[in-house]
């Protein structure tokens, strides 16, 4: 079985610059988390979606980062306009809703680097 | 405010035992889950516990006290490659269901 893949690996920006990052969940877990880790501190869920649905978007912060998972399957996280304080990894986690217990699959992660 | 806690570092020596320890204060609570993350490395699920009590799983181990909002992952036998960084995971029951990390403790075993 396929683990969640997310691309790209790394990402370098300048402040001010636009990057998308992509996640594909295991096949079948009908639930997609994107979770925020700056460095030595724990994941901070920012956006997750049950199918194509959000269920919680509360800490994403909605004037730079987007989130979408349009067919329930693939889910792409974008930050506008980036800003040094957005160094952090950005995880893309999935589960089995219903599952007991609930175990969340992470990916590899990207790590985003904001000069 | 919701929160769950844990020290930065632990050391301990290869062959002992560690204790990696996590409290926690949430709105309300539908179990808590461990996870272990080596430094480059994406979250690794290893326990999840909703019940008082200890949980044996051989290796690893976890308590939990509902009550006092406090839970304990104890490692024995301890390898060097058991360095890693141990999250603690709280999902509160209010809400959006979200789960919770605390920001992670640094286990470090030495020879």
């Amino acid at each position: 079985e396929a683990g969640v893949t997310q691309s790209p690996r790394y990402a370098v920006l300048q402040e001010g610059q636009a990057v998308s990052f992509w996640c594909d969940p295991i096949s079948g877990h009908d639930t997609l988390y994107w979770y925020q880790q700056p460095r030595d501190q724990g994941p901070q869920l920012l956006v997750y979606f049950r199918d194509e649905a959000v269920i919680d978007n509360s800490q994403l912060p909605s004037d730079r980062f987007s989130a979408v998972r349009p067919k329930g399957t693939n889910s792409t996280l974008k930050i506008q306009s980036a800003k040094q304080g957005d160094t952090a990894t950005y995880l893309c986690a999935s589960s089995l809703d219903g599952g007991m217990p609930e175990t969340l699959y992470f990916g590899s992660g990207t790590r985003l680097t904001v000069l | 405010g919701q929160g769950v806690e844990q020290p930065d570092n632990l050391m301990s020596v290869e062959g002992t035992f560690a204790r990696v320890n996590c409290t926690y204060s949430t709105s309300g609570f539908n179990g808590l889950s461990w996870y272990q993350q080596r430094e480059g490395h994406a979250p690794v699920f290893l326990s999840y516990v909703v019940l008082d009590g200890l949980k044996d799983s051989g290796h690893f181990s976890t308590f939990l006290s509902r009550s006092n909002g406090y839970s304990y992952l104890l490692l024995t036998e301890l390898q060097i490659k058991d360095s890693a960084s141990y999250l603690c995971a709280v999902r509160d029951d209010s809400g959006s269901w979200q789960l919770i990390f605390g920001s992670g403790t640094q286990l470090t075993v030495m020879p």
